[in-house]
């Protein structure tokens, strides 16, 4: 497919699993995005890969989240211990350059933690 | 199709100068927010609007929601450089999803 896919599409867990949501970008996009939904809320952000340089993690909750980028390309969000608050729609973007192009969306992880 | 809508997809202005940014559903509105994105930079929340004729300001930056009209306005006075980037509404047209407009890339002059 030519946009932003990401897997799965919906995620329940219990309390204090781990889990790992996947984001495949738009092929050719050095830009990758990470950000979360809470109920009511807008978006924040999490993280930002740009090329091969280190990520941008200033937007992680906690050190119960990290993400990986192999190859530039498909990146990986894992979420240790989850708790409760961490329920969220997970939502991953891509751009084609660092400079200012439109981001474009994945269709989310609807992640629920029981 | 495109469930949202921003016009002007491009606004050059001269700084000092106002502007508008206009974000219209084609379906209705649970809520509407408004993001900039700069440099090399994530999204970065500006505010969200839930009721019809709500209006939120910060700093210089304004917007409305019409309820009526499904259409979301956000203006911003006499800009600054510091203002440039993308701007992006986003809204709750479906419960708990996010829907994204196209986006307008705003550029200012000194």
């Amino acid at each position: 497919g030519a946009g932003v896919s990401q897997s799965p599409s919906n995620k329940v867990t219990e309390k204090g699993k781990d889990v790992e949501l996947r984001c495949d970008p738009i092929s050719g996009h050095t830009a990758l995005y990470w950000y979360r939904q809470s109920l009511g809320q807008g978006l924040e952000f999490l993280i930002y890969f740009q090329g091969n340089s280190a990520p941008d993690k200033s937007g992680l909750p906690s050190d119960r989240f990290s993400a990986e980028r192999t190859g530039g390309s498909v990146s990986t969000l894992t979420i240790q211990r989850t708790q409760q608050e961490d329920s969220a729609v997970y939502l991953c973007a891509s751009s084609l350059s660092p400079t200012l192009d439109t981001q474009y969306f994945g269709p989310g992880t609807r992640l629920t933690v029981l | 199709s495109q469930e949202l809508e921003q016009s002007p997809q491009s606004l050059i202005v001269q700084e000092g100068k106002n502007l508008t940014i206009n974000c219209t559903s084609s379906k209705t509105l649970y809520g509407l927010y408004w993001y900039k994105q700069k440099y090399g930079e994530g999204l970065i929340f500006l505010m969200m609007l839930q009721k019809g004729g709500e209006e939120k300001s910060h700093e210089k930056i304004t917007a409305k929601l019409d309820e009526k009209k499904q259409q979301s306005s956000l203006h911003i006075t006499a800009s600054q450089p510091s203002h440039a980037g993308i701007y992006l509404c986003g809204a709750d047209i479906r419960a708990n999803n996010l829907f994204f407009g196209t986006g307008t890339r705003l550029t200012v002059i000194p």
